[in-house]
């Protein structure tokens, strides 16, 4: 079982649905990020969490540590979302990274 | 916040020919600095953990002959991929944390291609 596991793995969505993508782990953690791959390009971190939520514009991302879970939503989605979504979770007491295999978001107009 | 620069976000380089990447925190001190690598519809994966003024710990697996890390100063970190070969081409990305380890930061990674 990986440490870090994300779901669903791929998810298409209509534009302007409300998506949400899960990221479960498994070990202790000094934070949690959401990423952002478009293909062929780079990474832009969107969210650091240690605790509770975060917004920004239509991206909010929760987190419970108690669960070891985090969730990234997307509301009101357009097809410039469409990138895969990462969760990479860095273990307590160091930032080592693990990732999630990421999830693929397509957004049809 | 702060930044992490990664740079180039792009290399084409010749089989046998060595490349280096750069990941440069903007506006704090990095005393620690990590490289990842992604292969084609896998994880990003742990290669190695730079810390300024001492060698690198590299994971299991990663042959630290032909991935050089150098963290001379608590800005710059480089990772050299010496005698590239297609194999070695990936998508490589570092992270930083600040020195109380409060906060870390992704650079945009680098998408290497080998010929």
């Amino acid at each position: 079982k990986n440490e870090v596991e994300q779901s669903p793995q791929n998810l298409t969505a209509q534009e302007g649905e409300f998506i949400t993508i899960n990221c479960s782990y498994s070990v202790g953690i000094s934070a949690l990020h959401w990423l952002q791959q478009h293909p062929g390009g780079g990474i832009v971190s969107l969210f650091m969490l240690s605790s509770g939520k975060k917004k920004h514009g239509r991206l909010i991302a929760t987190i419970n540590i108690q669960e070891k879970h985090s969730s990234l939503h997307i509301t009101a989605s357009h097809p410039r979302d469409s990138a895969v979504y990462i969760c990479a979770v860095g273990a307590k007491g160091t930032y080592k990274y693990i990732f999630g295999t990421g999830t693929r978001l397509k957004v049809l107009a | 916040g702060a930044v992490v620069s990664q740079h180039p976000s792009r290399v084409i380089c010749k089989s046998g020919t060595s490349v280096k990447i750069e990941c440069r925190s903007l506006d704090f001190q990095a005393t620690t600095m990590f490289w990842y690598r992604q292969f084609p519809k896998q994880s990003l994966m742990l290669m190695a953990t730079s810390n300024e003024g001492s060698k690198a710990t590299y994971e299991q697996g990663v042959e630290k002959d032909k991935f050089l890390i150098n963290h001379a100063s608590l800005t710059l970190s480089t990772l050299t991929v010496t005698s590239a070969h297609p194999e070695d081409s990936s998508f490589y990305i570092c992270s930083a944390s600040s020195a109380d380890r409060t906060e870390a930061f992704f650079g945009q990674g680098t998408r290497l291609t080998v010929v």
